[in-house]
C-alpha cells in the first residue's frame, strides 16, 4: 500500500533560522497535503498541492509538490515560537496516508 | 456547530467492554473519517463514510471495530472487547468533497487498564 515517509523526525531550530521537512511518498499522489498539530492539539489543514512542480506560499511557509507527484517540502522562514509543532503531509484522494511529522521545536 | 465536536473527550475503559465514541461532523459535510493516533505517529486511516454508507473500512484493524453513520451525519465508532493495544486518540475528520481538506475534531483519547 501506499507509504509516506517524512524527515527528519525531529527538528530542532534556532528562533530566526530557517529550515525545511520533506515528504516522499512510495507510488505517485494525486494530490498532497499538509497539516499542522501542536501539542495536545488536532491535525489542522494548511494547504493542497494538486499540480505537478506546484510551489505555494503562506506568508513564511513555502510548499512545494515535486515534479513526479511522489515528494513534496515545507520550508519555513524565520521561524518563530508560534512554528512550534508537528507538521504532516498525507496523500491519498480520499483515504489520506499520514507521514509520522517533524516536530518542530524552537530555541529562543 | 462550528468545527467537528467529538465525545467524550476522554474515555478510560476496563480491558474487555465496550466502548462507543461519537462524532458530530461539519453541517452539511458529505464525508467523514475516523483515525486513530498513536503518541508519536501520525494519523492512521480506519473508515471513511460518503453520506450513509461506508465506503471504505479496509482501516480497522479487526472485526471488533465497527463504525455506523445512520442518517448521514453523526457517526459511532463502536469496540467491542477493548485490548491495551486499542488506546490512542481517535480522531473523527469531515469534508465537503473529496479529495479535499479534512476538518479534524479534537479526538477521543481512549485509554483501555
Amino acid at each position: 500500500g501506499q507509504q509516506v515517509m517524512q524527515i527528519p523526525q525531529y527538528q530542532h531550530v534556532q528562533e530566526g533560522e530557517d529550515f525545511t521537512t520533506y515528504c516522499n511518498s512510495s507510488t505517485t499522489l494525486s494530490n498532497i497535503q499538509w497539516y499542522k498539530q501542536r501539542p495536545g492539539g488536532h491535525p489542522v489543514f494548511l494547504i493542497q498541492l494538486v499540480k505537478s512542480g506546484e510551489v505555494k506560499k503562506q506568508k513564511r511557509l513555502t510548499f512545494q509538490f515535486g515534479e513526479a507527484k511522489k515528494n513534496s517540502s515545507l520550508h519555513i522562514t524565520a521561524t518563530q515560537t508560534t512554528d512550534v509543532g508537528t507538521y504532516f503531509c498525507a496523500g491519498g484522494d480520499y483515504k489520506l496516508s499520514f507521514g509520522a511529522g517533524t516536530t518542530v521545536t524552537v530555541r529562543a | 456547530g462550528a468545527g467537528v465536536s467529538q465525545t467524550p473527550s476522554n474515555k478510560v475503559t476496563e480491558k474487555g467492554k465496550y466502548v462507543e465514541l461519537r462524532c458530530d461532523p461539519i453541517s452539511g459535510h458529505t464525508a467523514l473519517y475516523w483515525y486513530r493516533q498513536s503518541l508519536g505517529q501520525g494519523p492512521e486511516f480506519l473508515i471513511y463514510f460518503q453520506g450513509t454508507g461506508a465506503a471504505d473500512d479496509s482501516g480497522l484493524p479487526n472485526d471488533r471495530f465497527f463504525a455506523v453513520r445512520p442518517e448521514g451525519s453523526v457517526s459511532t465508532l463502536k469496540i467491542q472487547r477493548t485490548e491495551r493495544g486499542d488506546s490512542a486518540v481517535y480522531l473523527c475528520a469531515s469534508s465537503p468533497g473529496t479529495p479535499g481538506r479534512a476538518f479534524f475534531g479534537q479526538g477521543t483519547r481512549l485509554t483501555v487498564v
